[in-house]
């Protein structure tokens, strides 16, 4: 019973293609995160989103969206592929009343191979 | 924004001896500071979180210490075992989760048995 949950788990495309990593939570949270780890294990925000808002990291290029249909999903759209997308993109989410952090939870990761 | 910096990178230590991490952050208005534990090929998993308004939490062989005003926090691990190998991040947030967490460049904690 996976509290958060990303598909693929390993997505390997070509520079220039378009693809999709999914992102399902069913903890009921209202926060829901992409982070990209890249080689050397950093991890950095890319996107925080709620129902009411979404931040972007200034530092991610406009050819990542995140789209969300529902409270529980929160999808990663990148265009046009390059090779230093290739890196784990980890999906989270977090229950954060009235501005207060709580623990975040990651889901299992995508490591994408941009070739 | 929020910039964080951890460290060691790696630490070595025997097996039952302490091990301890460093972190500090440097926005004042940060207040929820979560530790994670990442184990090879694994999702990063809460082991211990403090928030500023309290100096030092723990559980059971670990604890985590804040100093607000020199803005450094530190994750102490005592009697390490085998299992407590893995890369530690420290982090920082504030004000809810709008911004996400501001992650360290993590710590390798190798155990040596």
């Amino acid at each position: 019973d996976t509290a958060v949950s990303q598909t693929p788990k390993y997505l390997v495309t070509q520079m220039g293609n378009d693809k999709s990593i999914k992102c399902e939570q069913n903890l009921g949270h209202d926060t829901m995160y992409w982070y990209k780890q890249d080689s050397k294990k950093f991890l950095k925000i890319m996107f925080s989103y709620n129902n009411k808002e979404l931040i972007i990291n200034e530092t991610v290029p406009n050819r990542f969206s995140p789209k969300s249909p529902d409270k529980a999903h929160l999808n990663l759209h990148i265009n046009s592929l390059e090779l230093g997308d290739s890196a784990v993109y980890f999906c989270a989410s977090s229950q954060d009343p009235g501005r207060v952090n709580t623990e975040a939870f990651f889901g299992q990761g995508t490591r994408l191979t941009v070739v | 924004g929020e910039n964080v910096e951890q460290h060691p990178s790696t630490l070595s230590v025997q097996e039952g001896d302490s091990a301890v991490i460093k972190c500090t952050y440097s926005d004042s208005a940060s207040n929820y500071f979560p530790w994670y534990k990442q184990e090879l090929g694994k999702r990063p998993q809460l082991i211990i979180d403090i928030r500023s308004n309290v100096g030092e939490k723990k559980d059971q062989r670990i604890a985590v210490t804040l100093n607000k005003t020199a803005k450094h926090f530190s994750l102490h691990i005592t009697e390490t075992q085998p299992e407590d190998s893995a890369v530690y991040f420290c982090a920082a947030a504030s004000g809810g989760g709008a911004d996400g967490l501001t992650f360290g460049k993590g710590t390798h904690l190798i155990i040596q048995p």
